[in-house]
């Protein structure tokens, strides 16, 4: 098992600019998040989805979108890049309710 | 506004020494709260976790102390090895729509363990 991958694992945008950040897991998780963590503020949940075609909100979605057409993926995509998404962004798949989350090894973001 | 407060940002603590690390929260919805630990260029890993009604949960050298009424957890390392030099996240969630857990992270605590 690769457990969650992420792709890719260092990107640099310019600003305005479009990317979708990939996440893929293999264990059949129903659950599946994207997180940003920054620098003393901890992880922030964006989206999470809990099933394919089933998505919703987390703490911080403005300027984030994402669809869930498969178990196995489910992409996080920048509409327009600004500088304030300079982050470190983690996927996290888990089964059940959820309470143990798998963390992928996040892609690191920064928008210039 | 964060929901779970934990503190100190830092930490360096002797190897064969006790590690403490604090955390506090307001929303009494939240029913689990786990531990991460975060290796620098890993995603974090669950360490161990604490549902309120239990007061104190151990697994080996990790134990999770939790007071419910003045909403507080804690994590203690016991005889702190430099292999545990990471940063620690505790978390706090509660159910939601479509019953998924949400979670809310503390800022983080980097523990330097020395030899």
């Amino acid at each position: 098992n690769a457990g969650v991958t992420q792709t890719p694992k260092f990107q640099v945008l310019k600003t305005g600019q479009s990317m979708t950040l990939q996440c893929a897991q293999d264990m059949n998780h129903e659950y599946m998040s994207w997180y940003r963590q920054d620098p003393g503020m901890g992880l922030r949940l964006i989206h999470y989805s809990v099933g394919a075609g089933i998505t919703d909100q987390g703490e911080v979605p403005n300027g984030y979108n994402v669809s869930r057409s498969t178990t196995e993926d489910f992409p996080l995509r920048l509409l327009s890049a600004a500088p304030s998404q300079t982050s470190v962004y983690f996927c996290a798949s888990s089964y059940g309710k959820g309470y143990e989350q798998y963390f992928g090894p996040g892609t690191r973001l920064t928008v210039t | 506004q964060q929901q779970v407060k934990q503190s100190p940002q830092s930490l360096i603590v002797q190897k064969g020494g006790i590690s403490i690390i604090n955390c506090a929260y307001e929303n009494t919805a939240f029913d689990y709260f786990p531990w991460y630990q975060q290796f620098p260029g890993k995603g974090p890993a669950l360490l161990i976790a604490i549902r309120p009604d239990v007061s104190e949960k151990k697994e080996g050298r990790f134990t999770i102390s939790f007071n419910k009424s003045a909403k507080q957890f804690s994590l203690h390392i016991m005889d702190s090895q430099p292999g545990d030099s990471a940063t620690y996240f505790c978390a706090a969630s509660r159910g939601s729509l479509y019953n998924f857990n949400k979670f809310y992270f503390g800022s983080g605590t980097k523990l330097n363990v020395k030899p």
